[in-house]
């Protein structure tokens, strides 16, 4: 079983819509996790870290779930530019060594 | 402020060529991760350079090396290159305080064909 595990998708939904991805981990060792965009070949960009208390930042929400092993991303009123591919790597070593991911899913916003 | 950069932005090699790849971090950091990806797939961690020194490596063959300078900045050698090693090689910087390593920030990428 991969160690990161993500619906690659793409999810399709329309504009102003409101999605909300899952990514499942499998290693109990977890220490940090991370959201990550990438538009089409390009790099990832940070969109936010992972609290465990849940964090918010503007219209993402991003939600630890240690004792099922998840973490979730709400993306409320979907723009066209949300559109890309949707990392949630894993830091399994602790201390920032390795970034563990899964493949990504593909978030599609249309009008 | 100078984000990550990669050099060089695209490159064409055939089977049993060497490579090399380059990676200035972002001003302030001193740690960098180097990431290969392979179309339709999440970055994959080849190893991790802080103090002139590899501390972490992922299941990469020793084909696979690398280097760091006292600027910081490090190169990714790649020997008898392959096939499969045609990828998105991603390098990234973060800043370590102690044993702690902050959040790594991307450079742009380097797209490796393999002929």
């Amino acid at each position: 079983r991969k160690e990161v595990e993500q619906d690659p998708g793409p999810f399709n939904v329309p504009e102003g819509a409101t999605v909300a991805f899952n990514c499942t981990y499998s290693n109990s060792a977890s220490q940090s996790f991370f959201w990550y965009r990438q538009d089409c070949r390009k790099e990832p960009k940070l969109l936010m870290s992972v609290y465990s208390s849940g964090n918010e930042d503007g219209r993402f929400t991003a939600q630890l779930n240690r004792a099922s092993q998840y973490i979730s991303l709400l993306i409320r009123d979907s723009k066209l530019s949300d559109s890309a591919t949707y990392l949630c790597p894993g830091d399994f070593t602790g201390g920032g060594n390795k970034l563990t991911f899964g493949t990504g899913t593909q978030l599609k916003v249309e009008l | 402020d100078a984000g990550v950069t990669q050099s060089p932005t695209h490159l064409i090699k055939t089977r049993g060529q060497q490579v090399t790849l380059r990676c200035s971090p972002k001003s302030g950091h001193d740690t960098v991760s180097w990431y290969q990806q392979a179309l339709g797939q999440g970055p994959q961690f080849i190893f991790q350079y802080y103090e002139e020194e590899e501390r972490q490596r992922g299941n990469f063959p020793d084909r696979f090396s690398g280097h760091q300078f006292p600027n910081y900045s490090s190169e990714l050698n790649v020997n008898a290159l392959l096939l499969g090693d045609s990828a998105l090689y991603l390098c990234a910087s973060s800043h370590t305080t102690g044993e702690q390593r902050d959040t790594q920030y991307f450079g742009p990428g380097t797209r490796l064909t393999v002929l």
